[in-house]
C-alpha cells in the first residue's frame, strides 16, 4: 500500500498567517491526491481534488500543488473558520490512504 | 441537495456482526462509486472500503478484508456495510461518502454523510 507522511502533525498559527502543509507518498500517484479539512465532530469536507484543483465553494485562500511524491496545501491568509485538521488522501490506486493529519491551531 | 444519512451503529461484542446503511437522495445513486471510511477515537481517518456504481467491483482495506463486505440497492439508494467478527480496533465513527469523476477526472469524495459510531466492547 502506497504510505502517505504528512507534516507538520500540528501547528500554531494566528490569524493571517501563511500556512503550508505538505504530503508525501511514498510512490508516485501523479496528480491523484485530494485534501480534506474536517472540524471536531464533522465529516471531513473535500477541499482540493486532483492536486491543484479548488473544490466549488471553497475559498480561493485555498490552494493545492505537487506532482508525483510531493504535495502541498496552502493557506494564503489563515482565517478563524480554518482551524481545523487537514487530511490528505491518495486516489491513485487501492488501498486508498489517508496522510495522518495536521491539526492546526490557535497561537 | 445531495445527502448521506448513515444508521446501524451501536455497541456490538467482539466477534458480532453489525450491518450499516448509508441511504442516499439528491442525485443519481446508481451513477457513483461509494466509499466508507472510518475515524476511530481520537484518530485519524481510514479508508475502508469502495463499490463501484454498479456494485460489480469492490477493495477493501487489508485491515477489514475477509471480515467486512460493501454492498448496494441501486433500487433503494442505499449503501450497506456488513461487518462480521468484530474487533476493539473497529470501534470507530463510520463515514459513507460518494465519489464523483467529471470528464474522466477524479474529483474526490465530494460529499459525506455525517457518520455512526460504532462501539466493540463486551
Amino acid at each position: 500500500a502506497i504510505q502517505m507522511t504528512q507534516s507538520p502533525s500540528s501547528l500554531s498559527a494566528s490569524v493571517g498567517d501563511r500556512v503550508t502543509i505538505t504530503c508525501r507518498a511514498s510512490q508516485g500517484i501523479r496528480n491523484h491526491l485530494g485534501w480534506y479539512q474536517q472540524k471536531p465532530g464533522k465529516a471531513p469536507k473535500l477541499l482540493i481534488y486532483a492536486a491543484s484543483s479548488l473544490q466549488s465553494g471553497v475559498p480561493s485562500r485555498f490552494s493545492g500543488s505537487g506532482s508525483g511524491t510531493d504535495f502541498t496545501l496552502t493557506i494564503s491568509s489563515l482565517q478563524p473558520e480554518d482551524f481545523a485538521t487537514y487530511y490528505c488522501l491518495q486516489d491513485d490506486n487501492y488501498p486508498r490512504t489517508f496522510g495522518q493529519g495536521t491539526k492546526v491551531e490557535i497561537k | 441537495q445531495v445527502q448521506l444519512v448513515e444508521s446501524g451503529g451501536g455497541v456490538v461484542q467482539p466477534g458480532r456482526s453489525l450491518r450499516l446503511s448509508c441511504a442516499a437522495s439528491g442525485f443519481t445513486f446508481s451513477n457513483y462509486a461509494m466509499h466508507w471510511v472510518r475515524q476511530a477515537p481520537g484518530k485519524g481517518l481510514e479508508w475502508v472500503a469502495v463499490i463501484s456504481y454498479d456494485g460489480n467491483t469492490k477493495y477493501y482495506a487489508d485491515s477489514v478484508k475477509g471480515r467486512f463486505t460493501m454492498s448496494r440497492d441501486n433500487s433503494r439508494n442505499t449503501l450497506y456495510l456488513q461487518m462480521n467478527n468484530l474487533r476493539g480496533e473497529d470501534t470507530a465513527v463510520y463515514y459513507c461518502a460518494r465519489e464523483t469523476f467529471i470528464a474522466a477526472v477524479l474529483t474526490g469524495l465530494d460529499f459525506w454523510g455525517q457518520g455512526t459510531l460504532v462501539t466493540v466492547s463486551s
